[in-house]
C-alpha cells in the first residue's frame, strides 16, 4: 500500500480563494482524521470520520470549514473562504478501528497571502 | 476529557548520551499511549507504544515505561545519534481520540 495520499502538498492562494485539500486513506482503513498542525498551536484535530460518517467536528475552527468523505477512499477539506491565519500544515490520517496506529499523510502545506 | 502534558518542550543532549521525555495524562480509563516522531518538514511517524495492560516496552534503543498509577508514561531513548534529532510528540488514547502532548524538540549535540 501507498500510505495515506494527500494533495496538493503546497498550496499557495489568496485570501479569499477557495482551498480543497484532497485524502485518499490506507485502503481497509475505516478511521479518518483531518489535523492541522502549526507552530503556536501543534497538532489540532479538526474532525474525525468512522465509515465514512462524521463523529466528531468539534475540531472545525468556523463554518468557513467544511470536510466530506463520500467513499471509503477520498475525504476533502474545504476552506472557503480561506483568510490569512488559516496558512498550515493539513495533515490527513486514517487507522484500522482494532489497532491503535495512526498514519499520517505528507500533509498539505497551505500559505494564505 | 483526557488532558495530555509532555515535557520538557526543548531537551538538548550531547550524542551518545541518553534522553528521556516524560508526559502525563488525566483520564484513567486511557489504555493506549503512542509515541510519533516527527522530523523537520516531515509527517509524524509511529516509533513506539505502550497499552495499559504493560509496564515497559522496548524496542532496540527505544523504550517506554508507563506508570498507571501516577498516570505518566516516558520515553527513552539510548546511545543518542543524530538522526535521533526530532521532535517527538506522545498521546494517550480516550474513546476514538488521540489527545497529544505539546511536543518536545530533541537536539542531538555532535
Amino acid at each position: 500500500d501507498a500510505g495515506v495520499i494527500q494533495s496538493p502538498r503546497h498550496e499557495v492562494t489568496e485570501m479569499g480563494q477557495e482551498v480543497t485539500l484532497r485524502c485518499k486513506p490506507i485502503s481497509g482503513h475505516n478511521s479518518l482524521f483531518w489535523y492541522r498542525q502549526t507552530m503556536m498551536r501543534g497538532l489540532e484535530l479538526l474532525i474525525y470520520f468512522n465509515n465514512n460518517v462524521p463523529i466528531d467536528d468539534s475540531g472545525m475552527p468556523e463554518d468557513r470549514f467544511s470536510a466530506k468523505m463520500p467513499n471509503a477512499s477520498f475525504s476533502t477539506l474545504k476552506i472557503q473562504p480561506s483568510e490569512p491565519r488559516d496558512s498550515a500544515v493539513y495533515f490527513c490520517a486514517s487507522s484500522s478501528n482494532r489497532a491503535g496506529e495512526l498514519f499520517f499523510g505528507e500533509g498539505s502545506r497551505l500559505t494564505v497571502l | 476529557g483526557e488532558n495530555v502534558e509532555q515535557h520538557p518542550s526543548t531537551l538538548s543532549v550531547q550524542e551518545g548520551d541518553s534522553a528521556v521525555i516524560k508526559c502525563t495524562y488525566s483520564d484513567s480509563a486511557s489504555n493506549y499511549f503512542p509515541w510519533y516522531k516527527q522530523e523537520l518538514g516531515k509527517r509524524p511517524q509511529l516509533i513506539i507504544d505502550i497499552r495499559s495492560n504493560v509496564g515497559e516496552k522496548k524496542d532496540q534503543r527505544i523504550a517506554v515505561t508507563l506508570n498507571k498509577t501516577a498516570k505518566h508514561f516516558s520515553l527513552h531513548i539510548t546511545e543518542t545519534q543524530p538522526e535521533d534529532s526530532a521532535v517527538y510528540f506522545c498521546a494517550g488514547k480516550s474513546n476514538y481520540q488521540l489527545i497529544w502532548g505539546a511536543g518536545t524538540k530533541l537536539i542531538i549535540k555532535p
